[in-house]
């Protein structure tokens, strides 16, 4: 069973609207939920983070919406850019093992 | 700046050999992580350290051992590879303790099995 599960797997959406990434998860014991990025032949870097305390996290364009109940959380990119075209990953990670559980990830093209 | 080194960046094995990837942190972290990513999915835990002398399995060990000989240097080692390990393989090392979060990632190591 998957542990973390992310949707849509690919998104595309025009320069300057707003791109919608959907995550979910299994275990009640994570406690900490980072957004990494991804380009081609590059290594996921961490873009933001949410920590369970806290139902919504802002840094500029991008804004993480977490609802605990229902084990939910979004990303939304405000303004998309075409440099915003990149794999986004949902992780969950467990502060007591540190294992990081990693979704499939979602695939955001951004038009010009 | 985090720093997480990886060689070799790509390589190139035969099935059954044995196969070496090293990751080295100049970051002082104590827990150090390998993933692999393969097309179309997220990055799976391989094995993961928490500090030198220290393994432990991750999601998908089998076929795989990991050694930790000081905090700065994590291996992966494959004994008997098979095509079915090629892959990317990612290290990366975090903080550790009740309030860690990121994990830094290095570059990544690309090896195909032939």
């Amino acid at each position: 069973q998957q542990q973390v599960r992310q949707s849509p797997q690919s998104l595309t959406v025009w320069e300057g609207e707003t791109a919608i990434l959907n995550c979910s998860y299994e275990d009640s014991t994570f406690d900490y939920f980072p957004w990494y990025w991804q380009f081609p032949r590059e290594s996921p870097a961490l873009l933001i983070a949410i920590r369970p305390v806290s139902n919504k996290k802002e840094d500029g364009r991008f804004t993480i919406f977490f609802n605990k109940r229902e084990k939910k959380l979004s990303l939304h990119i405000t303004d998309s850019q075409p440099g915003d075209s990149a794999t986004y990953f949902c992780a969950a990670l467990n502060t007591n093992t540190g294992k990081l559980t990693f979704g499939d990830g979602t695939v955001l093209t951004v038009k010009p | 700046e985090a720093a997480v080194t990886q060689s070799p960046r790509n390589k190139v094995a035969v099935t059954g050999g044995k196969v070496t990837l090293s990751c080295n942190q100049t970051n002082n972290h104590n827990n150090m992580y390998w993933y692999r990513q393969d097309t179309g999915h997220g990055l799976r835990l391989i094995h993961y350290s928490y500090g030198a002398g220290s393994t432990e399995k991750g999601d998908i060990p089998d076929g795989y051992k990991a050694s930790r000989p000081s905090q700065e240097n994590f291996s992966l080692i494959l004994e008997l590879a098979t095509p079915s390990q090629t892959s990317v393989y990612f290290c990366a090392s975090g903080t550790g303790g009740i309030n860690q979060d990121t994990q830094y990632f290095g570059p990544g190591t690309r090896l195909l099995v032939l």
